[in-house]
């Protein structure tokens, strides 16, 4: 079945750089690749995501970049700020369920 | 519009008892899906349903049991409750649009502590 390997595990930056977690997959065959935060208590929360016809998407200060040869994703976070702070989470899927990476805890300091 | 409800959001069980978490959802989707999360091991699929009357087993599916006999809702029961059990579960939701699935919601979670 389908690996997710995500890193770093735990990310600190200060108010303002960017942040970057990183994604890897085994199965070629996936085609869908979205990213998740989850505050304290909560569900995860979409906040973007990318099919494998597609190699960059933006939206606002948020990226996400697909190498499918390489089977790895990545989520740009730039001018990062303390409402982001949270846990953010990568997860691929195909024809199956989404599968999930185990999660990369993103601290921003003022 | 809710989306995902699920109830209880707590709950306490003593080894051997048995359970059922309840997910609804109102966006008309036809797939649903039962996660657990564990500290640093992110979402682990247990069950999910591809429709209405239909149910097939994820990642970690020993211990539980589904049903999903209306399409707006998806049950996971336990029914001998183990410590191993202890988790966070959420249940999610999706559709399919020319063959690509869209629109993943997940619930608030429900905390289960079985002592």
């Amino acid at each position: 079945g389908e690996n997710v390997e995500q890193h770093p595990s735990t990310l600190s930056v200060q108010e303002g750089d960017s942040a970057v977690i990183k994604c890897t997959y085994s199965d070629s065959a996936s085609n869908y690749f979205p990213w998740y935060k989850q505050e304290l208590g909560k569900g995860p929360q979409l906040i973007i995501d990318i099919r494998s016809n597609v190699g960059e998407k933006k939206d606002q200060r948020i990226a996400v970049t697909l190498n499918k040869t390489a089977k790895h994703f990545s989520l740009h976070i730039t001018e990062t700020q303390p409402e982001d702070s949270a846990v953010y989470f990568c997860a691929v899927s195909g024809n199956t369920p989404l599968v999930f990476g185990k999660g990369t805890r993103l601290s921003v300091i003022a | 519009n809710a989306g995902v409800t699920q109830t209880p959001k707590f709950r306490v069980l003593k080894t051997g008892q048995s359970m059922t978490l309840l997910c609804a959802q109102d966006m008309n989707h036809e797939y649903m899906y039962w996660y657990r999360q564990d500290p640093g091991m992110g979402l682990r699929l247990i069950h999910y349903s591809v429709g209405e009357g239909t149910t097939a087993k994820g990642e970690v599916p020993d211990g539980y049991n589904v049903s999903r006999l209306k399409k707006q809702n998806f049950l996971l029961g336990l029914e001998s409750a183990a410590p191993s059990q202890t988790s966070v579960y959420f249940c999610a939701s999706s559709y399919a649009l020319t063959g690509e699935v869209r629109g993943y919601t997940f619930g608030s979670g429900t905390r289960l502590t079985v002592v």
